[in-house]
C-alpha cells in the first residue's frame, strides 16, 4: 500500500486569492490523480496527472484555473487559481497501484474560500 | 463511461450482516467490479473488486451474479466503523481512471 500525505490539511482564503496544495507519496508511482469534494457530495475527478506529460483534464476543469505539477514519481501540486466562493470543496489526490489494481487516497485538504 | 446503480442510502444493525447491493446492466466483459468506502472526513479506501468469480477478503465479500449485472458487497459482521459511504464502481483496465457515483451510505445501528 501507500501512504499519501497533503498539505495543507485545510485553509480558509480569500477570493480571488490562489492556493496551491501539495502531495506527497512514500512510493514512486506513475498515475496520480486530483478530485473534488464538494459538501455533501461525491468525488468528482479534475485531472490524471502522469510524471513527465502534460495533466489531463476532465470535463469542465481547465489548466488556467487548476495548473497542476509532477515533477517526480512522489511529488504533484495541484493550484486552485483565482478563488471563488464555489470552489470551497474537499480536495483529495490519489494514486494509482497497478499491480494490486488499488488506488490509494491522501486525507484530503479542506478549502474555504470566503 | 460505464454506469452503476447504488441505493441511496441503507441501515443495519450492529453485529448482523450486510447486503449492499449495485446494478451494473451495462457492464462489458472486461469490465472489473470495484468497491470503495469513505469514512467521515476521511479519503475513500479500497475495499474489494471482481471480475467474474466471488471474492472474499478481511474486509468484506463480492458475490457477482453470473450474468455479472449485478453484483453485493458484504460485509459478514457490521461494526460502528463500517458506517460509511460505499461506491461501486466499474473500472476496464488497470490504466482506467476512477470515476465515482454517489454511493449508497450505510448507517449501523448499534
Amino acid at each position: 500500500s501507500a501512504v499519501i500525505s497533503q498539505k495543507p490539511s485545510r485553509d480558509i482564503c480569500q477570493r480571488g486569492t490562489s492556493l496551491t496544495i501539495q502531495c506527497q507519496v512514500d512510493s514512486q508511482v506513475t498515475m496520480m490523480f486530483w478530485y473534488r469534494q464538494q459538501p455533501g457530495q461525491s468525488l468528482t475527478l479534475i485531472a490524471t496527472a502522469n510524471q513527465g506529460s502534460e495533466a489531463t483534464y476532465e470535463s469542465g476543469f481547465v489548466i488556467d484555473k487548476f495548473p497542476i505539477s509532477r515533477p517526480n514519481l512522489t511529488f504533484s501540486t495541484l493550484t486552485v487559481s483565482n478563488m471563488s466562493p464555489e470552489d470551497s470543496s474537499i480536495y483529495l489526490c490519489s494514486v494509482e497501484d497497478p499491480v494490486a489494481y488499488e488506488q490509494y487516497f491522501g486525507p484530503g485538504t479542506r478549502l474555504t474560500v470566503t | 463511461d460505464a454506469k452503476t446503480t447504488q441505493p441511496n442510502s441503507m441501515e443495519s444493525n450492529e453485529e448482523e450482516p450486510v447486503h449492499l447491493p449495485c446494478n451494473h446492466s451495462t457492464i462489458s466483459g472486461t469490465d472489473y467490479i470495484h468497491w470503495y468506502r469513505q469514512l467521515p472526513s476521511q479519503g475513500p479506501e479500497y475495499v474489494i473488486h471482481g471480475l467474474t468469480s466471488n471474492v472474499n477478503n478481511r474486509m468484506a465479500s463480492l458475490a457477482i451474479a453470473e450474468d455479472r449485472k449485478s453484483s453485493t458487497l458484504i460485509l459478514h459482521r457490521a461494526t460502528l466503523r463500517d458506517a460509511a459511504v460505499y461506491y461501486c464502481i466499474l473500472r476496464v483496465n488497470r490504466d482506467d481512471k476512477i470515476i465515482f457515483g454517489k454511493g449508497t451510505r450505510l448507517h449501523i445501528l448499534p
